[in-house]
């Protein structure tokens, strides 16, 4: 049963053009987002993230949105560089004392020159 | 310094050896983390340690032994495997009274189990 779900494995992106990376989730009690970025050959490296309380949240090039009545995320990223070729990891957070991270499967973005 | 290391890169064992994954930081992070990473696949938690202590045990078979010798140290022992055991295993480390998340990664240990 994933409750974090990336349905799309693969985007490919123009160069100079907005990425927008979809996340769903099934686990209401999640109350905090986040995105994370892998390169080959190495760990994944936080980007950005949202609390539950919030709707969007901006960060430079990066924005995630947040729609909790469709228990749904965006990840836009604009304008998009051949540097953020890489998969792209949503994860949430449950309210809770455990507290552990729930990945999903990942989006591999390709940004093309 | 907000490096997690790791070693080895790579790792090549048959079913019958004993073999250690080593993780260190020092950021001061008081959680540490292992995750098992499949291709194609989301990271899974395995183990966390707070504190030193193991604080989440994710039903994780007993040929993984976690250790976590001090603040900055963790290692992950590894006997008698299976095949399907091979995947790259992620350390991590965070702030464990921040609860946001945040992990920081290494780079991993890429394990083949022949």
């Amino acid at each position: 049963d994933q409750q974090v779900k990336q349905n799309s494995p693969s985007l490919s992106v123009q160069e100079g053009r907005i990425s927008i990376l979809n996340c769903d989730y099934t686990n209401s009690m999640f109350d905090y987002f986040l995105w994370y970025k892998k390169y080959p050959a190495e760990g994944p490296t936080f980007l950005i993230s949202i609390s539950s309380i919030k709707d969007k949240n901006e960060d430079g090039r990066f924005t995630v949105f947040l729609n909790k009545s469709a228990k749904h995320l965006s990840l836009h990223i604009v304008p998009s560089q051949p540097g953020d070729s890489a998969v792209y990891f949503c994860a949430a957070i449950s309210s809770g004392s455990a507290r552990q991270l729930t990945f999903g499967s990942g989006t591999q973005l390709t940004v093309l020159p | 310094d907000t490096e997690v290391t790791q070693t080895p890169k790579h790792l090549v064992m048959g079913m019958t050896n004993k073999k250690s994954l080593k993780c260190e930081q020092h950021m001061g992070h008081r959680a540490m983390y292992w995750y098992k990473q499949k291709a194609k696949k989301p990271p899974e938690l395995m183990f966390v340690y707070s504190y030193e202590k193991l604080s989440i045990n994710e039903s994780v078979p007993s040929r993984f032994s976690p250790e976590c010798p001090n603040s900055s140290l963790l290692n992950l022992h590894l006997h008698a495997l299976q095949p399907e055991d091979s995947a790259l295993y992620l350390c991590a480390s965070s702030q464990w009274d921040r609860n946001t998340g945040e992990l920081f990664f290494g780079e991993g240990s890429r394990l083949t189990v022949l």
